[in-house]
């Protein structure tokens, strides 16, 4: 079936560093999702790319979504405590509505 | 988000029981779904609903069964609840289809002894 790669699975920054996951499916996307969980919280949605080499900006994050449309990635500048928690990207095949396949997500610690 | 609410929010269970886990929402929103997230397996779709009465399986789901018999509601049934049950469950509704954002509710934790 289809399968989202996201790396890394976790990662530990000091509080101001930079952060980026990274989401690589084998075959095209329709477009990808991007997702944060707080923890013990629920998926919360953050955006969505659908054009091939999109860049969108929310603050101190950015998203990217590949020429090839088979991969993703967000960056946070300079990470605060408030970023902590798992981030998840979601691709989407198209089709059937069982076609949204989510990463397994990067779980990110700040250290303040 | 208020227009999303499980319950219950936490179940402890024996095997071998049937389990009902429900999904309400206040948003007229066409489609929802249920997902379990598992530690190292992330966000796993069960079943999911397009309308009323209309329902279709996802990738895992063997052991479970859902209806919707109102807009509003999503019922997720283990019909006998395994060990391998164990999990957090999340229901997730949106008006336009898998092309668009989900809003997730606040999940039901299960736990099967």
């Amino acid at each position: 079936g289809q399968q989202v790669m996201q790396i890394p699975q976790y990662q530990h920054v000091q509080e101001g560093e930079d952060f980026t996951t990274y989401c690589n499916s084998s075959t095209t996307l329709s477009n990808i999702q991007w997702y944060k969980q707080r923890p013990g919280g629920h998926p919360v949605f953050l955006i969505q790319l659908v054009k091939s080499g999109e860049v969108k900006k929310q603050k101190r994050l950015t998203f990217q979504f590949g020429e090839a449309k088979k991969n993703s990635s967000l960056h946070i500048t300079a990470t605060q405590t408030t970023d902590v928690g798992t981030y998840f990207c979601a691709g989407n095949y198209g089709g059937s509505q069982g076609n949204l396949i989510f990463g397994k997500g990067t779980k990110l610690s700040v250290k303040p | 988000d208020a227009g999303i609410t499980q319950s219950p929010r936490h179940k402890v269970t024996e095997t071998g029981t049937p389990v009902t886990l429900r999904c309400h929402q206040t948003e007229n929103h066409r489609y929802m779904y249920w997902y379990r997230q598992d530690p190292g397996h992330g966000l796993r779709l069960i079943h999911y609903s397009y309308g009323v009465k209309d329902t279709d399986k996802g990738e895992v789901s063997d052991g479970y069964s859902v209806s919707r018999s109102k807009t509003e509601d999503f019922l997720l049934t283990l019909e006998s609840a395994t060990s391998s049950q164990t999990s957090v469950y999340f229901c997730a509704i949106n008006q336009l289809g898998s092309a668009y954002g989900y809003t997730f509710g606040s999940g039901t934790r299960l736990t099967v002894v």
